[in-house]
């Protein structure tokens, strides 16, 4: 497809149980971000990688909460032992470059139960 | 004002009306800004953006200004329709190259 996708686009899971979510970004571009956003909250950044450079981990709330991406293709957001304030909208974007639009996918709803 | 809880600035006005959505953003040396419009049960979807070489930039019935003397940004619509409705973002990037997003605001036509 022309743009971003995630899947699944609704996960519930029970509490400490480890979940995986995907994001396939626009084909070409380099820049990778995903963000948390809260029931009518803003977005929170998560993680960002850019090409081959080492991702910027910095927005990770937890060490539950981790990221991969391979080259510059499909990347996953792993949460373990998942807890109730887990429950969000998960959302994946990428760019063509650093410092250019990003195009944001329809997100995954997390529910924690 | 700023508002608390879940409850998000929101901004009412009659269909054909102009809109003007206000952002104030934090750090100094961002360099690039971006407008967001969210709709309910989906993902931001870009609408405009301004690097910090420039004040105003327009697009089709928007228009973005840039005061970076008082990092202050503004996304005005023309025109509003009722399928403006939806909850607009401003992002900015800085040095870190990762798009910093403000609370948002609740806009909301009424026909």
């Amino acid at each position: 497809g022309a743009g971003v996708s995630q899947s699944p686009s609704n996960k519930v899971t029970e509490k400490g149980k480890d979940v995986e979510l995907r994001c396939d970004p626009i084909s070409g571009h380099t820049a990778l971000y995903w963000y948390r956003q809260r029931l009518g909250q803003g977005l929170e950044f998560l993680i960002y990688f850019q090409g081959n450079s080492a991702p910027d981990k910095s927005g990770l709330p937890s060490d539950r909460f981790s990221a991969e991406r391979t080259g510059e293709s499909v990347s996953t957001l792993t949460i373990q032992r998942t807890q109730q304030e887990d429950s969000a909208v998960y959302l994946c974007a990428s760019s063509f470059r650093r410092s250019t639009e990003a195009f944001f996918g329809q997100g995954t709803r997390l529910t924690v139960v | 004002g700023e508002s608390v809880g879940l409850h998000l600035p929101t901004l009412s006005v009659q269909e054909g009306d102009n809109s003007i959505i206000n952002c104030a953003y934090s750090n100094s040396a961002s360099d690039y800004f971006i407008w967001y419009k969210q709709e309910s049960g989906k993902g931001p979807q870009f609408i405009i953006d301004i690097r910090s070489n420039m004040d105003k930039r327009q697009g089709q019935r928007v228009t973005v200004l840039l005061n970076k003397t008082v990092k202050h940004l503004s996304l005005q619509i023309a025109a509003t329709q009722p399928g403006d409705s939806a909850v607009y973002f401003c992002a900015e990037t800085g040095g870190s190259y990762i798009p910093t997003f403000g609370r948002g605001t609740s806009l909301i036509v009424h026909p």
